[in-house]
């Protein structure tokens, strides 16, 4: 089944302690990217990847970081996670950096940082 | 710059009224992409719609239709017969091809409540 899978569902954490949401996604997309959703914000891209090794900072990159080390996983690492990092995170892909591509979400991570 | 802009923040139906979500948008692309997206109370995003800028037919599948009029920058989404199962949000997002990474710009969202 062609999904895009984010781990951990939840997570509540506290300030300070880096951790690191995993995403894989098996449709051997080039394309894959973070966002983030927010009451009253919709979403908004943190980060994104075009393909192995290239990233590039989206509209909210600020306390990310990302690497694309293999094709199919696009991790997001939270070094000193602090609270206003308290959100739903979605990941996504797509074949490639199309604008035409409807974008595949994973199921989200809901974050709490105390 | 782009922008999409749901001007419903909330919208509460009884079963089997229609409803219609306004979706309006900016973008000084020429060629561009609009998307409807749903999310149940589960919490995923399920895509409904894409729409190209040169594509102006409205859309229907099922009880959901699609409105697009670039005269008015709308994009706007209708369910008929509205059923409990339609609670969510609905998120309408906007694409350029000319986008930093292909990057969505999605609307606020609009809660939708469909009580029986």
């Amino acid at each position: 089944e062609a999904q895009v899978t984010q781990n951990p569902r939840y997570l509540i954490t506290v300030t300070g302690k880096k951790l690191t949401v995993t995403c894989s996604q098996n449709m051997n997309h080039e394309y894959m990217s973070w966002y983030r959703q927010d009451p009253g914000l919709g979403l908004r891209q943190i980060y994104y990847s075009m393909n192995v090794e290239v990233t590039d900072k989206g509209d909210v990159p600020e306390g990310y970081k990302v690497s694309r080390k293999e094709k199919r996983n696009f991790p997001l690492i939270l070094e000193s996670p602090s609270p206003n990092q308290t959100s739903l995170y979605f990941c996504a892909s797509s074949l490639q950096q199309d604008s035409n591509q409807p974008q595949h979400f994973g199921d989200g991570t809901r974050l709490s940082i105390l | 710059a782009q922008k999409v802009t749901q001007a419903q923040t909330e919208i509460s139906v009884v079963e089997k009224e229609d409803v219609t979500l306004d979706c309006v948008y900016e973008t000084r692309d020429t060629t561009y992409y609009l998307f409807w997206y749903k999310q149940p109370p589960s919490g995923e995003l399920v895509f409904l719609i894409r729409r190209n800028s040169f594509d102006e037919q409205n859309e229907i599948s099922g009880r959901y239709s699609w409105n697009f009029q670039k005269s008015t920058s709308s994009f706007n989404f209708t369910i008929t017969a509205s059923q409990v199962v339609d609670s969510a949000v609905y998120f309408c997002a906007l694409s350029g091809v000319y986008n930093q990474g292909g990057k969505l710009i999605f609307g606020q969202g609009t809660e939708l409540s469909v009580k029986p």
